[in-house]
């Protein structure tokens, strides 16, 4: 079974800034997906960004990009230049593709609460 | 705009009365998921619907049913609500490879939050 591990229970950052978000997971697949969903509060989760483990190349949108060390199980996710309405609830998530006809399975970390400051 | 529709967005149910909750969505999609998520906890997966296929996961207590009559709508039924289900009840949807879709990625709706007196 995979695990999701996020040490960050919450964190705070001033608008403008930059602030990474840590995940760790454990699985021994080698094919899968990462994501990191935002979850604002009393609004739906939205992914953020994924991240495909067969690439080397490290996701990026926008202002939101990943650190991917898949020797180190390790998915961070990096905010730049931080705004108020990325105050929300961070999920890093795992997913191991099932069989074509079947629905995917997301494992959720247990997120790390981010406010950012004026 | 196309979207996953969760109502009613509060539901307050005494402990032992059945209680249905409901999902819907406009975005065409051939899998919907329930996840159940506890205060500040991360969302868990209690069952999905791959098309009318109905997918139990292992850990899913026998309480809580689902039913799909169509592509678009979703149930969640808990036949005899207890102090412990009380939770933020998501509702997710993909569309499969299969279906033309990617696969990965899961639309959700705003949940339904789930008391229990």
């Amino acid at each position: 079974a995979q695990t999701v591990t996020q040490s960050q229970p919450e964190m705070s950052v001033q608008e403008a800034e930059t602030v990474t978000l840590s995940c760790t997971y454990d699985t021994s697949e080698s094919n899968y997906y990462l994501f990191w969903y935002k979850q604002p509060p009393s609004r739906q989760m939205i992914l953020v960004i994924r991240q495909e483990a067969y690439k080397q190349q490290n996701a990026t949108e926008n202002r939101f990009s990943v650190n991917f060390q898949k020797a180190a199980k390790s998915f961070s996710l990096k905010i730049s230049d931080s705004q108020l309405g990325d105050t929300a609830m961070y999920f890093c998530a795992f997913m191991k593709p099932r069989a074509a006809n079947a629905g995917n399975m997301l494992t959720f970390g247990g997120g790390t609460r981010l406010m950012v400051k004026p | 705009d196309a979207m996953v529709i969760q109502n009613p967005r509060y539901q307050v149910t005494q402990f032992g009365k059945p209680v249905t909750l409901s999902c819907s969505q406009t975005l065409n999609h051939n899998v919907m998921y329930w996840y159940q998520q506890k205060s500040s906890q991360a969302p868990k997966l209690l069952f999905h619907y791959y098309d009318k296929d109905f997918n139990n996961e292992a850990d899913t207590p026998d309480n809580f049913q689902s039913r799909r009559p169509n592509t678009s709508f979703c149930f969640l039924d808990i036949r005899s609500p207890g102090l412990g289900d009380a939770a933020m009840y998501l509702c997710a949807t993909s569309r499969d490879k299969l279906a033309g879709g990617p696969g990965y990625e899961q639309y959700f709706g705003p949940g339904t939050r789930l008391t229990v007196t």
